[in-house]
This record gives structure tokens, C-alpha cells and sequence, in this order.
């Protein structure tokens, strides 16, 4: 079973708007961390932003925000003033226990000029 | 930018062949990850490691093998390639539970 699930293979927004990008997980631990990677074509993965399973307020970095949703399993990442660098494979991930660390299928982001 | 290497980036070798994707990170991170990712699609956690001397299988059975003698050296070896495993392959290592993974540049693997 897929402990990450990202239902949106691909999106688009136009420049200088806003998009939300889905996430759901599975786990039965009440401490654990995810995360928001971003995977620019070609070059390295690099964290997005990061949220504590423990901490209710949502994690935000400039025009990166979350959605956690602790009862509903959801995670969702929202990006405002959408920029053309800001596209991108996004990828959610789940840390599990000590430090099992796993990832979602992924969202293609593409920024309309 | 992320100290942590692989090599090489690019591979392409015959089927049969034995080979090893070396990754290393110099921020003395305990935690290490291997994961195969086909482009364009999910990354699959193949290898993880606590520290020097312990290893783990992820979620994607591998016929792959790692090795932990050093901290910041975490080496990933095919015994035997085949057309099966071409792939891109991530390294990525983190300091504690639940901080950032920092990821290499990948090594993209073809066997022909």
C-alpha cells in the first residue's frame, strides 16, 4: 500500500498566481515529520519546507505554505506569486519511525509565462 | 549547495558486469539514503543506513548491496548488472530524525 499518495501527476498555474499541490499519507505513529521537496529538471533535490507532526500551527516558508491536516492524513503545499523558477517535480515525503524516509509518486509543476 | 557527491553521473556498461555508485557527504551525517528514481517518477528507498555498520533495506526489493565502514562514505553495488536496473540512483544523507536530507546530484545507470 502507498504509504504517500500525490493524486495530481501534473499541474499548471499561470505565473504570479497561486496552486495547491495535494498530498495524503498513511501512518499509525503520532510523531513524525514530512516534507516538500522540490526537483528541478536536472539538477539536485532540495527541501521545500518541513512540518512537525506535533506542532498544529503550519509550517511557511516566503510564498511556501502547508495545509496539515493531522486527522484527515493530508499535507498539502500551496505556492503564492508563482514564479517561472518554481517549476519543478514536487515531491511530499513521510519520515517513518527512526529515519525511514519515503516519498510520493510526484507533481510536475509548470509555470505559464 | 550540499556536500554531499556521487560518481559517476553517468554510467552506461554491459549486462553481467560488476559495479559500485560511490556516494559520500562530508557533514558527518549518521543518517544515509539510496533510492532509485525512473525519470520523471517516484523516488523508491532502496538502502538506508543509521550510522557506520548498520544497514537497512527500504520499501523496493534491490538486488543491490551497500556497506557503512566509514560515516561519510555509503557505496551501492551490483554484483551483476542487467537491463532491469537502469535507473537513476539518489544519495542522500540527513544529520538527525527529522531534519533535512540533503541529496547528491544522482548517478543515471544504463546497461545494455
Amino acid at each position: 500500500a502507498q504509504t504517500v499518495t500525490q493524486s495530481q501527476p501534473e499541474m499548471s498555474v499561470q505565473e504570479a498566481e497561486t496552486v495547491t499541490l495535494s498530498c495524503t499519507y498513511d501512518t499509525s505513529e503520532s510523531d513524525y515529520y514530512l516534507f516538500w521537496y522540490k526537483q528541478p529538471p536536472s539538477r539536485q533535490m532540495i527541501l521545500v519546507i518541513r512540518q512537525e507532526a506535533y506542532k498544529q500551527q503550519n509550517a511557511t516558508e516566503n510564498r511556501f505554505s502547508v495545509n496539515f491536516q493531522k486527522a484527515a492524513k493530508s499535507f498539502s503545499l500551496k505556492i503564492s506569486d508563482s514564479q517561472l523558477g518554481d517549476a519543478a517535480m514536487y515531491f511530499c515525503a513521510l519520515l517513518q519511525g527512526a529515519q525511514k524516509l519515503v516519498f510520493g509518486q510526484g507533481t510536475r509543476l509548470t509555470i505559464n509565462p | 549547495e550540499a556536500d554531499i557527491y556521487q560518481t559517476p553521473r553517468y554510467l552506461v556498461i554491459g549486462t553481467g558486469k560488476k559495479i559500485t555508485l560511490e556516494c559520500s557527504q562530508t557533514m558527518g551525517h549518521d543518517k544515509m539514503y539510496w533510492y532509485q528514481q525512473d525519470p520523471g517518477m517516484e523516488l523508491h528507498l532502496i538502502h538506508y543506513s543509521y550510522g557506520v555498520n548498520s544497514t537497512e533495506k527500504g520499501d523496493l526489493s534491490s538486488e543491490s548491496t551497500v556497506s557503512r565502514i566509514r560515516t561519510e562514505h555509503f557505496p551501492l553495488t551490483l554484483e551483476s548488472a542487467r537491463p532491469s536496473h537502469t535507473s537513476q540512483y539518489l544519495c542522500a544523507s540527513s544529520e538527525y530524525r527529522g531534519s533535512e536530507a540533503f541529496f547528491g546530484q544522482g548517478t543515471r545507470l544504463t546497461v545494455v
